[in-house]
């Protein structure tokens, strides 16, 4: 079985200022994990994925994580903020072989100016 | 070239009413995977198709939530006797193939379903 942690529900940053949305999982098997950023009405887009290849990913529109076996984490950051970067994120874990994503609760990010 | 369209965008229904959803995947995605989200929440599996293969309803809540996909094409989800519980944002997703390491799945915008 597998699960995934959102550690914080709402993180609030200023424009400019570094992002970190955090993340924990639990997988019975080499884990994929993803981040994926959904927008107010619009439909969950792929920021980044991890698969066993190097293990910090960088992804689009600055983000990056670091998959962290030892500590079973994987975190979201980003260097600088945007207004744009406004938006819910989820953490997914799926096992390797397995079809389903497992999501986590969700981070609201909120950039203020 | 196309994404993945889900069609109505919102549906608003009476408890105890059926709603039928609709997913149009990716051209060439083999597997279709539906979702649900509610309100604050982070998203629920609920069916899968791959090809032609039985379908993988672990995920359906209960009896009244069902699913149909034609080979590799449309789907639909159906709520018989819509009870307010339902109502939440019904999210479909397609992907080239099933499993394999990083097999993306890509999103449709979602159908809002609120049950009155």
């Amino acid at each position: 079985a597998q699960s995934v942690t959102q550690l914080d529900s709402h993180v609030s940053v200023s424009e400019g200022t570094p992002v970190l949305l955090r993340c924990n999982y639990s997988s019975s098997y080499s884990p994929s994990l993803f981040w994926y950023v959904q927008h107010p009405n619009k439909g969950l887009q792929l920021l980044l994925k991890y698969t066993s290849a190097a293990t910090l990913v960088k992804g689009i529109n600055g983000f990056e994580a670091e998959f962290k076996k030892s500590e079973t984490s994987f975190h979201l950051t980003k260097p600088s903020a945007h207004m744009s970067d406004a938006a819910e994120y989820f953490c997914v874990v799926s096992p390797g072989s397995a079809r389903q994503l497992t999501f986590g609760s969700g981070t609201q990010l909120t950039v203020l100016p | 070239g196309a994404g993945v369209s889900q069609s109505p965008s919102n549906k608003v229904t009476e408890k105890g009413k059926d709603v039928e959803l609709r997913c149009d995947p990716i051209s060439g995605h083999t597997a279709l995977y539906w979702y649900r989200q509610r309100l604050g929440q982070g998203l629920e599996f609920l069916i899968y198709f791959q090809g032609n293969s039985a379908p993988d309803k672990s995920g359906l809540p209960s009896d009244r939530f069902s699913a149909e996909r034609t080979g590799e094409s449309v789907s639909t989800l159906t709520i018989q006797r819509t009870q307010q519980e339902d109502s939440a944002v019904y999210l479909c997703a397609s992907s080239w193939t099933s499993g394999g390491v990083g097999n993306e799945q890509f999103f449709g915008p979602g159908t809002r379903l609120t049950v009155l």
